[in-house]
């Protein structure tokens, strides 16, 4: 199974963008790439997902590099909401349903 | 409002007793998940099921047992067999379209402590 690579903590001053980055050298040609975050004491939410075009959603963008071994999310304007911790997933099994949780990236925004 | 409800918030049991986690969903997905979270650490799946009556292992399935009698509920019994059961348990739900492009939905988690 492909595996995702991320940093364990990242900080951004709020109102400015935040760049999350996910490296995943091992994907495959038809893994999607989805971004969850959790936010303190509760369950994790979808935010976005691609498999190679650059994707928007009212909650964020996902940049996919070409050659899809790597990924950023990117948050446009910070907000103290936004810490969380970001976790990049690659689905696996034989439906694409079963997601691997690393230990994600621990975003604090600073006011 | 359409969601993923579990009970209790949370749940405290004494050391070698069974206890039994609810999950239920009024979304109609056909597939349900239950993770297991430590402190610090990312969620880790213990058993999924695809559909009505079937189910499946996961990463970390042994000391746990499920059921799946109903497509809206999927309890989830931590035995007196898991050894380090204190944990944050969390349940989703997602259609089942397959290609990887189902969304997960999750509750809000129900935190478990042995005394």
């Amino acid at each position: 199974d492909a595996k995702t690579t991320q940093p364990n903590s990242m900080e951004s001053n709020e109102e400015e963008p935040v760049h999350l980055p996910c490296n995943h050298s091992t994907i495959s040609g038809t893994d999607y790439i989805h971004w969850y975050r959790q936010l303190p004491s509760q369950g994790p939410e979808y935010v976005i997902h691609g498999l190679t075009s650059n994707v928007n959603n009212r909650m964020a963008s996902l940049a996919i590099a070409e050659d899809r071994k790597s990924s950023t999310l990117i948050l446009h304007r910070a907000t103290l909401r936004d810490a969380a911790v970001y976790y990049c997933i690659l689905p696996r099994g034989n439906t694409g349903n079963q997601f691997y949780f690393g230990t994600g990236t621990s975003l604090t925004v600073i006011p | 409002d359409g969601g993923i409800t579990q009970s209790p918030k949370y749940l405290f049991r004494k050391e070698g007793q069974n206890v039994t986690l609810s999950c239920e969903q009024n979304l109609n997905h056909d597939a349900m998940y239950w993770y297991r979270q430590d402190p610090g650490q990312g969620l880790r799946l213990i058993y999924y099921s695809q559909i009505v009556n079937d189910f499946q292992k996961g990463d970390i399935a042994e000391g746990y047992s499920v059921s799946r009698e109903k497509k809206e509920s999927f309890p989830l019994t931590v035995t007196s067999a898991q050894k380090n059961p204190t944990a944050f348990y969390l349940c989703a739900s997602s259609d089942l379209r397959g290609e990887g492009t189902d969304t997960q939905y999750f509750g809000p988690g129900t935190r478990l402590t042995v005394l």
